[in-house]
């Protein structure tokens, strides 16, 4: 079954450099969210995507953090200039309309920075 | 941002027995979620609680929508070692996009 797909699955990276998450939703879902869960703690919200806009760039930790989506598909998470504390699992989630209906979640893409 | 808090932070039972554990915020929710996560997945939506009072069963669980919309609980009965992983709770304020996470509960079921 075509469910929320993400790439990498790990992603070893070193202080400084910049990384690219992608995030592949369920085929026909226009709201597609990131979040971040780092050890221990539960999932922090990043953005929420409506289509290719995004009306909520709320969670962003900096302007580090930057992501867009293209054709109401897959999306982009970009992270520039890591830092030790962007180590986290990075989940993206996909709903059919809008929030009020349920988010599906990918298995997530683990970043560590060394 | 705004935290919900999760009790307990972790849980040790044997098969067989009864879970329980509950969600907290200062501030209203419209809706209560509860989802499981395994290892190397991401999480799945248990029970989704929308009314104030709500109490819903899926299986052996069971979840409540507290009255004052500022609370929530998740019961689990008769345990079995498949029920292993980390529970979150979530909640979702009204006309807004994204959800509020709980820390998690980790539970460990003795065979």
């Amino acid at each position: 079954g075509a469910g929320v797909s993400q790439s990498p699955s790990n992603k070893v990276t070193e202080k400084g450099k910049d990384v690219e998450l992608r995030c592949d939703p369920i085929s026909g879902h226009t709201a597609l969210y990131w979040y971040r869960q780092s050890l221990g703690q539960g999932l922090e919200f990043l953005i929420y995507f409506q289509g290719n806009s995004a009306p909520d760039k709320s969670g962003l930790p900096s302007d580090r953090f930057s992501a867009e989506r293209t054709g109401g598909s897959v999306s982009t998470l970009t992270i520039q200039r890591t830092q030790q504390e962007d180590s986290a699992v990075y989940l993206c989630a996909s709903s059919l309309v809008s929030s009020y209906n349920e988010q599906f979640f990918g298995p997530g893409t683990r970043l560590t920075v060394l | 941002g705004q935290q919900l808090n999760q009790s307990p932070q972790s849980m040790f039972i044997q098969e067989g027995e009864d879970v329980s554990m509950n969600c907290t915020s200062s501030s209203i929710f419209n809706t209560w979620l509860w989802y499981k996560q395994e290892p190397g997945e991401g999480p799945v939506l248990l029970i989704a609680l929308y009314k104030a009072g709500e109490l819903t069963s899926n299986g052996r669980l069971t979840a409540q929508f507290g009255i004052t919309r500022k609370d929530s609980f998740l019961n689990i009965s008769a345990s079995i070692p498949s029920d292993v992983g980390i529970y979150f709770c979530a909640g979702r304020k009204f006309n807004n996009n994204d959800m509020r996470f709980g820390a998690g509960t980790r539970l460990t079921v003795k065979p």
